[in-house]
């Protein structure tokens, strides 16, 4: 159980252009999930909160307007990186958090790696 | 303000015992976790603690004392397979259900 999913797992665009990542619980309701990057030999940095029917909260210094967040249904967050460039590349992972668990346990996605040329 | 600490590096021998430490000190506390990394995947979710004390699941083992603000993973019979960076949390307090995450500690088992 708890599994989550994401996709696509890698893409490569140019920069200029807008990707989308898609995040996913495939057997449990997640009223919130999380976006996350990270750079090689670092640790997980977290951008932004998505709630399920509401605006999500994003950290200090992560631009809301350039990561644009959608969670739209219990199981499903988007990530939708616009105008992307050469120093948006990097991991992108979301997790999902089960609704019915009091303690703050969070399931990982695959991740994304993502390249802007 | 918020602080996670756990070593860098470590390295064990293959089936040997390695303690992970992991010090914090938040302004909330809603339970400890583990989650282990390997190179290019996400992290896995190992074990929480919420009460002090240990909790064990097969090879792995985590301890909490809260009023010390301190944790540890116990990796028993240590594979080679078992190489991976091991991220420390601490659930932040109020509604945000956040976790506050250490830099991680990266442990290679050696044959």
């Amino acid at each position: 159980g708890a599994v989550v999913s994401q996709h696509p797992s890698r893409v490569i665009c140019k920069s200029g252009t807008s990707v989308k990542i898609e995040c996913r619980s495939l057997d449990f309701q997640a009223t919130t999930m999380f976006w996350y990057r990270q750079f090689p030999k670092q640790s997980l940095m977290l951008m932004a909160t998505s709630n399920e029917g509401s605006k999500a909260t994003y950290e200090q210094g992560v631009e809301k307007d350039k990561f644009l967040i959608n969670h739209a249904s219990l199981t499903l967050s988007t990530l939708t990186v616009t105008s992307a460039h050469p120093e948006d590349s990097s991991f992108y992972i979301c997790s999902a958090q089960p609704t019915d668990r009091v303690i703050y346990e969070q399931y990982f996605g695959p991740g994304t790696r993502l390249t802007v040329t | 303000g918020q602080n996670i600490d756990q070593p860098t590096e470590m390295t064990a021998t293959e089936g040997a015992i390695v303690q992970i430490n992991c010090t914090y000190q938040t302004s909330g506390f809603n339970g400890l976790f583990w989650y282990q990394q390997h190179a290019g995947e996400a992290p896995t979710f190992l074990s929480y603690n919420v009460l002090d004390g240990l909790e064990e699941k097969g090879r792995f083992s985590s301890f909490l004392s809260r009023s010390k603000g301190y944790s540890y993973l116990l990796l028993k019979e240590l594979q080679m397979k078992d190489s991976a960076s091991y991220l420390c949390a601490v659930g932040d307090a109020g509604n945000n259900r956040k976790l506050i995450w250490g830099l991680g500690t990266s442990l290679a088992v050696n044959p």
